[in-house]
């Protein structure tokens, strides 16, 4: 059974603050790892990554992949308070499904 | 407009009804999801079909039906609803190999 955990799973910060979260997965037939965002509605598309070792970067946002460890990391530098949301991890198969972590919320205080 | 549209966007029902939630997409993809969220779950996925001929079972579809009506429809089905399906839930659509993108959820709440 596919498995993607997230941690932590909730974090409380301070706007400027630099914060670290975790995914780790066990997906069979592995192709890629996701990143959402989700505020009130929808996830929306953050980051999707491949390769090993290549960050990617999205203004304040990065990301990078460890396939030899099986996880990935989403760090967010100079945080504010639009940050807040749940982020979500998810892993997707060559048949094109995803599985999802549980999400991390993070609040970041003014 | 939305790329990926759902309907209703909130519905109260009673135990036992039967219950139709809609997606339309017009980002012209082939593949379409359903999910639901519960609190401290994540995602979790329902169904998926790859075309108007083709559809899967996903992680947790018991008590739930689907039908894909058009390449650009995809309909969730609750036949007889109980209150653990009290939940979001979610339609998405890709291409192969691409980023789901989301509709905005319909909230379904069974008493």
């Amino acid at each position: 059974e596919d498995k993607v955990v997230q941690s932590p799973l909730s974090l409380v910060v301070h706007e400027g603050d630099t914060v670290t979260l975790n995914c780790s997965y066990e997906v069979t037939n592995f192709r890629s790892l996701l990143w959402y965002k989700q505020e009130k509605k929808a996830p929306t598309f953050l980051f999707m990554l491949t390769s090993s070792g290549i960050e990617k970067k999205s203004g304040r946002l990065s990301s990078i992949l460890d396939k030899k460890e099986l996880s990935s990391i989403l760090n967010i530098t100079a945080t504010q308070t639009g940050d807040s949301a749940i982020y979500l991890c998810a892993g997707l198969t060559s048949g094109s499904r995803l599985t999802f972590g549980e999400g991390t919320q993070l609040t970041v205080n003014p | 407009d939305a790329d990926v549209t759902q309907t209703p966007r909130n519905r109260i029902t009673k135990t036992g009804k039967r219950i139709m939630l809609e997606c339309s997409q017009t980002k012209g993809h082939d593949r379409m999801y359903w999910y639901r969220q519960d609190p401290g779950l994540g995602l979790r996925l329902i169904y998926y079909s790859f075309d108007v001929k083709d559809i899967n079972k996903g992680e947790i579809s018991d008590g739930y039906s689907v039908s894909r009506q058009a390449q650009a429809k995809f309909s969730l089905s609750l036949e007889s609803a109980i209150p653990n399906q009290t939940a979001l839930y979610f339609c998405a659509t890709s291409g192969p190999d691409q980023p789901q993108h989301f509709g905005d959820g319909t909230r379904l709440s069974i008493l």
